[in-house]
């Protein structure tokens, strides 16, 4: 079955470290790979996306994401977290052939906390 | 970029009522989705449309059905709640081009069944 799987319930970072947020990914073919945020009382907001090319993406506010096709990752990261970057975090996928319909997978989130 | 209203934020019902979750959005767009959220599961796929009167089932279809008669709302129908659908529930909408431009999801509804 294709799935996509966030390990980490939640993530602590102190503010101005390195955050990591992991994603792997289970699906046949070349995915589309997305990251979302979710703000408290909010709805989800479109972080970033891999589709083809450069294994690096960036974002919106200041975050990227690596593609590893050999170990099926799709890792969050950003060089130094804000307390206003605390928020649930979801990853993504597109299967290949969904075509325009554009049916997402969630992975079940992971919840980020910075502190102060 | 398009706006996407969900008509309650805050919802509570009875066992057995049936009931309407509404999304509309300002713009044109084909795709539309339903999702319902809930911790520890993350985002799952209800029903998605994309057309007027066209419905695909998603993942979780069962106790749920939808209607689009017109482009800009697609409503989401509990026929007889029951408190497993207790959940967060989310709209979402695919831009020309498909998932590749991002969704733009609601602010969301929150369904209490008692």
């Amino acid at each position: 079955a294709q799935s996509v799987a966030q390990p980490e319930d939640q993530v602590n970072v102190a503010e101005g470290n390195p955050l990591t947020v992991k994603c792997t990914y289970s699906v046949s073919g070349n995915p589309y790979l997305f990251w979302y945020v979710q703000y408290p009382n909010r709805g989800l907001q479109f972080l970033l996306k891999y589709i083809t090319g450069d294994n690096l993406v960036k974002g919106s506010y200041g975050f990227e994401a690596e593609f590893n096709k050999s170990q099926t990752s799709f890792h969050l990261k950003k060089p130094s977290a804000l307390v206003s970057d605390s928020a649930l975090y979801f990853c993504a996928v597109s299967l290949p052939g969904s075509g325009n319909t554009g049916k997402l997978i969630f992975g079940q989130g992971t919840t980020l906390q910075v502190k102060p | 970029d398009v706006k996407v209203t969900q008509s309650s934020r805050y919802l509570v019902k009875r066992t057995g009522e049936k009931v309407f979750l509404e999304c509309v959005q300002d713009m044109d767009h084909e795709n539309m989705f339903w999702y319902r959220q809930d911790p520890g599961l993350g985002l799952r796929l209800i029903y998605f449309s994309y057309d007027v009167k066209m419905k695909e089932k998603g993942d979780i279809p069962e106790g749920y059905s939808v209607s689009r008669e017109k482009k800009e709302r697609f409503s989401l129908i509990l026929e007889s709640a029951s408190t497993n659908q207790t959940s967060m529930y989310l709209c979402a909408i695919g831009p020309p081009g498909g998932v590749f431009r991002g969704y733009t999801f609601g602010s969301g509804t929150r369904l209490t069944v008692v």
